[in-house]
């Protein structure tokens, strides 16, 4: 299958602090990149829908401005936590789907966020 | 709207028990897929198979198994003779063919096998 990987895997900040989080296709180009949060023993839960060169479309609930998405390439997807807050501590996990709406969709590894 | 209700929230067996873990699924549309993904305790999803609403045929991998009853809305997934490196979270998710196309969750089942 195709790889997906995500940078940092592991963050810890600050509060007030904005953090990055990249979210790379490795072997195939993504026109379509989802974000998911996943709070301590819950599901993972959408949060946005990003398409190469397009603005990124938000859950309900799910604050643009504080969560910035930015699809620039076919093949990165970043997320940025703006002033996070210890509430913002999750566990981010993107995914990334090629060309072509039936195509698979590949998850990454998911990055760890701890507000302090 | 999607919806999928995984009811047991947490399962515990011995070791070579056979353990089914429930998945119920709701949505108007006659295109989706199914899936099942283990989330052992580093967090990465490993997926585990795709089944799509036209194919009901069960499907047995190894020690893994899964019924898929279009008349329940379900999507059930057995594991045989269970051992201790099953222990995880699973999750079923179902996606349809239309608008964002993204994964909708389940709320997940913890699998804890005893040695």
């Amino acid at each position: 299958g195709a790889v997906v990987s995500q940078h940092p895997s592991r963050v810890i900040c600050k509060s007030g602090t904005s953090v990055k989080i990249e979210c790379r296709s490795l072997d195939f180009q993504a026109t379509t990149m989802f974000w998911y949060r996943q709070f301590p023993k819950q599901s993972l839960m959408l949060m946005a829908t990003s398409n190469e060169g397009s603005k990124a479309t938000y859950e309900q609930g799910v604050e643009k401005d504080k969560f910035l998405i930015n699809h620039a390439s076919l093949t990165l997807s970043t997320l940025t936590v703006t002033s996070a807050h210890p509430e913002d501590s999750s566990f981010y996990i993107c995914s990334a789907r090629g060309a072509g709406g039936r195509t698979e969709q590949f998850f990454g590894p998911g990055t760890r966020l701890t507000v302090l | 709207a999607q919806k999928v209700t995984q009811a047991q929230t947490e399962i515990s067996v011995v070791e070579k028990e056979d353990v089914t873990l429930d998945c119920v699924y709701e949505t108007r549309d006659t295109t989706y897929y199914l899936f099942w993904y283990k989330q052992p305790p580093s967090g990465e999803l490993v997926f585990l198979i795709r089944r799509n609403s036209f194919d009901e045929q069960n499907e047995i991998s190894g020690r893994y198994s899964w019924n898929f009853q279009k008349s329940t809305s379900s999507f059930n997934f057995t594991i045989t003779a269970s051992q201790v490196v099953d222990s995880a979270v699973y999750f079923c998710a179902l996606r349809v063919d239309t608008g964002r196309r993204a994964l909708t969750f389940g709320s997940g089942t913890r699998l804890q096998v005893q040695p």
